[in-house]
């Protein structure tokens, strides 16, 4: 079953705007991970947020986690053309062998 | 470079016809991981391995075998393959398992079963 769900399921936005996906999950987690695939290829892994913190920040990329709602959002400054792609939020739980758990993604496409 | 690599890139098959998709790390990563990626259902896990000989379930585990014999080596196995197995299939792997570390993923494996 699905841990994370991400919203919106597809963004378009104009060169320069920022972009936010949201990502919410149902079980307690150990940290949260947001990953990047550009068409058909694999995913490369973004960020990494843990359960004990509220906020990070990589360059142009900006995520909360607000473990009392069980949701995370990632924020994407100044957009450019090269940033579409489909974002995935990717959960680890506390308990258990499995190590993360992938929502179904948000597809962003960047219009130069 | 560190990478995970996998073969083939790209596979049409028929129904039944036993295949193996093959993964391979150059990192020293203890944990690997297989995924298969369908239009909205994002990554589903197949199977996943903490360590050498240590093998486990996924989410969606039926019709596919895996074997860890040595730390690098990850392969997926389709005994009888069936269309419904037609996807994208990824190769991941991390330094351990568990604590959800950051995972590295191969290029991808397009697989078409007619």
């Amino acid at each position: 079953s699905q841990q994370g769900e991400e919203d919106p399921q597809a963004l378009s936005i104009q060169e320069g705007e920022n972009a936010t996906m949201n990502c919410s999950y149902k079980t307690s987690i150990n940290n949260l991970q947001w990953y990047r695939q550009n068409s058909g290829r694999g995913l490369v892994h973004l960020i990494l947020i843990r359960s004990n913190e509220r906020e990070k920040h990589s360059g142009r990329l900006r995520v909360t986690l607000d473990t009392s709602k069980k949701s995370s959002s990632l924020l994407i400054t100044a957009s450019r053309a090269a940033d579409t792609a489909s974002y995935f939020c990717a959960t680890a739980m506390d308990t258990g062998r499995r190590a993360l758990t992938f929502g179904s993604g948000t597809r962003l496409q960047v219009q130069p | 470079e560190a990478q995970v690599t996998q073969n083939p890139r790209y596979l049409i098959t028929v129904t039944g016809k036993k295949l193996t998709v093959t993964c391979s790390q150059n990192m020293n990563h203890e944990y690997m991981s297989w995924y298969r990626q369908d239009p909205g259902l994002g990554l589903r896990q197949i199977y996943y391995s903490m360590n050498v000989e240590v093998t486990d379930k996924g989410d969606v585990p039926e019709g596919y075998k895996v074997s860890r014999k040595e730390k690098r080596n990850f392969p997926l196995i389709l005994e009888s393959p069936s269309p419904n197995q037609t996807s994208l299939y990824f190769c991941a792997s991390s330094l351990q398992g568990g604590r959800g570390n950051e995972q590295f993923f191969g290029p991808g494996t397009r697989l078409t079963v007619l």
